[in-house]
């Protein structure tokens, strides 16, 4: 039963272009959203949250939107650059601790 | 600040046998968490312990077990490995669990089960 899904395994784009990565959930529990990056051989690192209340969160090039009603996020990277590519892992929260329900991840490759 | 440390980076084992990873968390954070990642599954949760005590877990079998010392590292066991066992087994830490306070994950270890 796969709580929080990307469905897109992989995503292409070329560099100076938006990177739109989309994340669906089914749990209404869930209170607290995070995107990780990860790169090959390392663990992954924080990229970008949203707690439930809000429908937006920026931080430079990134920005993570949050639909509840659709139960859906995405994460926009504008413009994207050639360090960008790496895996994307969504995840969530219900706000137990140090427990975070991950998707699947997607493989994001930007193109110089 | 060292982040999270994870030893060994690599191993390979066969089945049957029984393999031990450890985890040290970032200095005064008091919680970690275990994941283990497999090609397709992204990140699926072990178990989690704060204050030498484990507070939540996942959907795994009894094979696999953790525990954590008073100085915060933890260690993980699996054991009777299975081919299936093979995966990027990630440590992760925070300061204070139940905040929504992001994670601070490790390089992982990679165990092979021949």
């Amino acid at each position: 039963d796969q709580q929080v899904k990307q469905n897109s395994p992989s995503l292409s784009v070329q560099e100076g272009r938006i990177s739109i990565l989309n994340c669906d959930y089914t749990n209404s529990m869930f209170d607290y959203f995070l995107w990780y990056k990860k790169y090959p051989a390392e663990g992954p690192t924080f990229l970008i949250s949203i707690s439930s209340i809000k429908d937006k969160n920026e931080d430079g090039r990134f920005t993570v939107f949050l639909n509840k009603s659709a139960k859906h996020l995405s994460l926009h990277i504008v413009p994207s650059q050639p360090g960008d590519s790496a895996v994307y892992f969504c995840a969530a929260s219900d706000n137990q601790g140090g427990k975070l329900i991950f998707g699947q991840g997607t493989e994001l490759s930007v193109k110089p | 600040k060292a982040g999270v440390t994870q030893t060994p980076r690599y191993l390979i084992k066969t089945r049957g046998q029984q393999v031990t990873l450890s985890c040290s968390p970032i200095s005064g954070h008091r919680s970690v968490s275990w994941y283990q990642q497999t090609p397709g599954q992204g990140l699926q949760f072990l178990f989690e312990y704060f204050s030498e005590t484990q507070r939540n877990k996942g959907n795994f079998p009894g094979r696999f077990s953790g525990r954590q010392f008073s100085n915060s590292r933890s260690e993980m066991n699996v054991s009777t490995l299975e081919l299936g066992d093979s995966a990027l087994y990630l440590c992760a830490s925070n300061s204070l669990p139940g905040t929504n306070e992001k994670l601070f994950f490790g390089s992982g270890t990679q165990l092979s089960v021949l």
